[in-house]
């Protein structure tokens, strides 16, 4: 079945200096790509969706500049936490939506990010 | 926006049917309903989903009434494993977005 892989799975970085999730569709071509960000006990909140050889999109009140995503390939979209601060610190997630078999939304592992 | 609601937590005994509902009552024609389920620290897994018609595969089944308002998911025989937070997500199957509710978390029970 479809796969999105994500790394890396847990990072622990400085305070002000910034972080890239990789998100991959291991067996798929994805041009759409979603993040999502969980706080603990919390759902997931849509970030941005991510569209191959374009910018970004945003949902509203996500600071674009902050999370820079970049989808250069099919297969491969990145999330970069600029500036990190410990209230960035939380659990993202990617997902694709795959176009055969099961019409929903692949999700990578996660990554937990813990700001110091 | 999530159109979904779900009762926040759920308790089911080892082997017993699992029923979670969801109620979607502002759901359109065109809207599917999705089932995933997070366990602890991981991204969510797809369970199964419906337009109208009730579905079953070899995870769950979805119970969808006549009037599309709500569902119900369908564990047949719970196991330990299948302690997680389960999400119902109602979405056009043409649109992008796929927003999450609350979801309901759910407990086996030895």
């Amino acid at each position: 079945g479809a796969v999105v892989s994500q790394h890396p799975s847990r990072v622990i970085c400085k305070s002000g200096t910034s972080v890239k999730i990789e998100c991959r569709s291991l067996d798929f071509q994805a041009t759409t790509m979603f993040w999502y960000r969980q706080f603990p006990k919390q759902s997931l909140m849509l970030m941005a969706t991510s569209n191959e050889g374009s910018k970004a999109t945003y949902e509203q009140g996500v600071e674009k500049d902050k999370f820079l995503i970049n989808h250069a390939s099919l297969t491969l979209s990145t999330l970069t936490v600029t500036s990190a601060h410990p209230e960035d610190s939380s659990f993202y997630i990617c997902s694709a939506r795959t176009q055969t078999g099961v019409y929903g939304y692949t999700f990578g592992s996660g990554t937990r990010l813990t700001v110091v | 926006d999530a159109k979904t609601t779900q009762p926040p937590s759920m308790d089911c005994a080892e082997g017993r049917a699992a029923n979670l509902p969801c109620n979607h009552s502002t759901i359109s024609g065109n809207e599917y309903v999705y089932w995933y389920r997070q366990i602890h620290s991981q991204g969510p897994q797809y369970i199964i989903h419906g337009l109208k018609n009730n579905e079953t595969n070899e995870m769950a089944s979805l119970i969808i009434t006549e009037d599309r308002k709500s569902s119900t998911l369908i564990l047949p025989h719970a196991t330990l494993r299948d302690t997680a937070v389960y999400y119902c997500i109602v979405r056009p199957n043409t649109g992008n977005q796929f927003y999450f509710g609350t979801g309901t978390s759910l407990t086996v029970i030895p």
